[in-house]
């Protein structure tokens, strides 16, 4: 599978935008880019997903870069909710059942400051 | 809103025991997970199932094993439970047929073997 490197941690102050980095340097053509978050005390909740676009949705901002190599979550205006562990997790998509399962890193864990 | 829902958020079980981790979502998911989060481990895939009564082995099976013999139920069984089986029991779905689709994941078990 390929692999992720993302920081250990990160901090940010409430209201602030917080660029959350990932690297993948060895993705594959059919890699999907995932990013999941983990609140304390609950499971891991899907933020975003991409192959070669940025992407928006309500919660966050997808930002690749154009050989593939990185990418960045955006979040525009981080909260005292927005603490959690971030995830960048690739998904191949181009075999069978096996391929959909998720291999988690160690994530960023987001500290946000009032 | 879709949901995973396990059976229970906390357990207690005795040494040698065998131990019933229930999963069930409302999704019509093909695609069923359980994964174990430790501190410092992260989460590390058990069991995963892609259609009724199919199993595949992740990362770390032993000592435990699985039963689905519904679509919606997924359950990881410990045959005989050990202190380091202690852990954050999760179990996530997702569609087989959209293979970039995001995960959802229970609340999780926190199981304690005394």
């Amino acid at each position: 599978d390929a692999k992720t490197t993302q920081p250990n941690s990160m901090e940010s102050n409430e209201e602030e935008p917080v660029h959350l980095p990932c690297n993948h340097s060895t993705i594959s053509g059919t890699d999907y880019i995932h990013w999941y978050r983990q609140l304390p005390s609950q499971g891991p909740e899907y933020v975003i997903h991409g192959l070669t676009s940025n992407v928006n949705n309500r919660m966050a901002s997808l930002a690749i870069a154009e050989d593939r190599k990185s990418s960045t979550l955006i979040l525009h205006r981080a909260t005292l909710r927005d603490a959690a562990v971030y995830y960048c997790i690739l998904r191949d998509v181009s075999g069978g059942g096996s391929n959909y399962k998720l291999t988690f890193g160690k994530g960023t864990l987001l500290t946000v400051n009032p | 809103d879709v949901k995973v829902t396990q059976s229970s958020r906390y357990l207690v079980k005795r040494t040698g025991e065998k131990v019933f981790l229930e999963c069930v979502q409302d999704m019509d998911h093909e695609n069923m997970f359980w994964y174990r989060q430790d501190p410092g481990l992260g989460l590390r895939l058990i069991y995963f199932s892609y259609d009724v009564k199919m199993k595949e082995k992740g990362d770390i099976p032993e000592g435990y094993s699985v039963s689905r013999e519904k679509k919606e139920r997924f359950s990881l069984i410990l045959e005989s439970a050990s202190t380091n089986q202690t852990s954050m029991y999760l179990c996530a779905s997702s569609l087989y047929s959209r293979a970039n689709y995001g995960y959802t994941f229970g609340s999780g078990t926190r199981l304690t073997v005394v």
